[in-house]
């Protein structure tokens, strides 16, 4: 598809464990972002991409949480330990350009962590 | 605190009634955005605002952005059920910024 695509859909993992989402951009795209939602919730800033420039971290709750994009394209965040407050929807969005562009944004990666 | 409020956190109204809910800041913003999220799915744009005053409107949701940049509202008239949903604002500090969203305004319209 020509969207924003998000794996898994869900996941359910113990506490401690580490787990990995991953992000598909539309392509083209030179902007990605990560924002964590819970439940009921607003959008929460995690981290955002830009080209080849270095990522913006400063929304990144804790040093178990970090990310890599690849080869401008496909970004993995990853969560080390997990914790119970790590639940959330993980949402990742793209966007042609920074400074007023629309972001687009994929289903989310619903982590429940028991 | 939040550098974008919402108002009000829910609401809940009956099909055909007309509401307005409002974002508001003590901060400047060069632009403003409003998304609408489905439950299950990501925000989807509606608007983008950048001039001070400005008034947009599509079908039946009319957004302001205040003159002063600070705040915006959004109205919606007839409100259908198909409008159920969480309606964020994200403002843009300064030209080339992120975006920072505010909490949301959940509405359920009720058949």
């Amino acid at each position: 598809g020509a969207g924003v695509s998000q794996s898994p859909s869900n996941k359910v993992t113990e506490k401690g464990k580490d787990v990995e989402l991953r992000c598909d951009p539309i392509s083209g795209h030179t902007a990605l972002y990560w924002y964590r939602q819970s439940l009921g919730q607003g959008l929460e800033f995690l981290i955002y991409f830009q080209g080849n420039s270095a990522p913006d971290k400063s929304g990144l709750p804790s040093d178990r949480f970090s990310a890599e994009r690849t080869g401008g394209s496909v970004s993995t965040l990853t969560i080390q330990r997990t914790q119970q407050e790590d639940s959330a929807v993980y949402l990742c969005a793209s966007s042609l350009r920074t400074s007023g562009s629309e972001q687009f944004f994929g289903p989310g990666t619903r982590l429940t962590v028991l | 605190t939040q550098l974008l409020e919402q108002s009000p956190q829910f609401l809940s109204i009956q099909e055909g009634e007309n509401l307005t809910v409002y974002c508001n800041s003590s901060s400047v913003f060069s632009s403003l955005q409003w998304y609408r999220q489905e439950p299950g799915e990501g925000p989807v744009l509606l608007v983008t605002v950048v001039t001070g005053g400005e008034v947009k409107k599509l079908k039946r949701l009319t957004f302001q952005f205040g003159d002063a940049r600070k705040d915006s509202s959004l109205h919606i008239t007839a409100a259908q059920p198909g409008d159920t949903g969480l309606y964020l604002c994200a403002g843009a500090r300064n030209y080339g910024q992120n975006f920072v969203f505010g909490p949301g305004t959940r509405l359920s319209v009720l058949p």
